[in-house]
């Protein structure tokens, strides 16, 4: 198994623009995140997922947009990218049993540069 | 704001001496998780310790959960030059939504 996958690895962005980072896994699981980490803050939760059809705010979602329509892939978009969004973003999934007691398997990050 | 706080936030030992790494929270929860990341990967669960419990092990992990001082510790028994890395303790918020991240202790063991 992939587990969670993580695309692009690297992307540098100018101020205004908008993307897309692709989070997908291939475990079936119902839950799935985003965080963002960046120095000295620890990780940040964006938006979250519990299903397919289903995203719910975070922490910090501002300028951040969530879609789940599958329950392999959970998308976030930057909709006009700021030099604030410059970061290192997570994407984690677990399956959803009895609530939060599941260990989370994250994705190995993309590194977001914005100028 | 985070529900989890790691202390300290920098750790630097020896190799086979061991490293205590301490958590806080502010409200009741359903569980604690710890995490390791090596620098640049993702992170990787190391353990779960759920509310009703007060001690958990393994192998050279030992983790503890005080829920009336609403704070946890993950001790790593004789350590390794590998165990260096990034330790994050997570909590969930008790509503089935939502798992927050501390800030983390970055532990470095010297060979």
């Amino acid at each position: 198994n992939a587990g969670v996958t993580q695309t692009p690895k690297f992307q540098v962005l100018k101020t205004g623009q908008s993307m897309t980072l692709q989070c997908a896994q291939d475990m079936n699981h119902e839950y799935m995140s985003w965080y963002r980490q960046d120095p000295g803050m620890g990780l940040r939760l964006i938006h979250y997922s519990v299903g397919a059809g289903i995203t719910d705010q975070g922490e910090v979602p501002n300028g951040y947009n969530v879609s789940r329509s599958t329950t392999e892939d959970f998308p976030l978009r930057l909709l006009s990218a700021a030099p604030s969004q410059t970061s290192v973003y997570f994407c984690a999934s677990s399956p959803l049993q009895r609530g939060r007691d599941q260990p989370q398997h994250f994705g190995d990050g993309t590194r977001l540069s914005i100028l | 704001s985070q529900q989890g706080e790691e202390d300290p936030q920098a750790l630097s030992i020896q190799e086979g001496e061991n490293a205590t790494m301490n958590c806080s929270y502010k409200t009741s929860i359903n569980n604690l998780q710890w995490y390791r990341q090596n620098s640049g990967r993702g992170l990787v669960h190391l353990i779960l310790i759920r509310s009703n419990e007060r001690e958990k092990h393994s192998g050279r992990l030992r983790v503890t959960l005080d829920t009336s001082k609403k704070s946890s510790s993950l001790l790593i028994t004789a350590s390794r030059a590998a165990d260096t890395a990034s330790y994050f303790c997570a909590t969930d918020d008790n509503q089935g939504g939502k798992l927050i991240f501390g800030q983390g202790t970055e532990l470095s063991v010297k060979p």
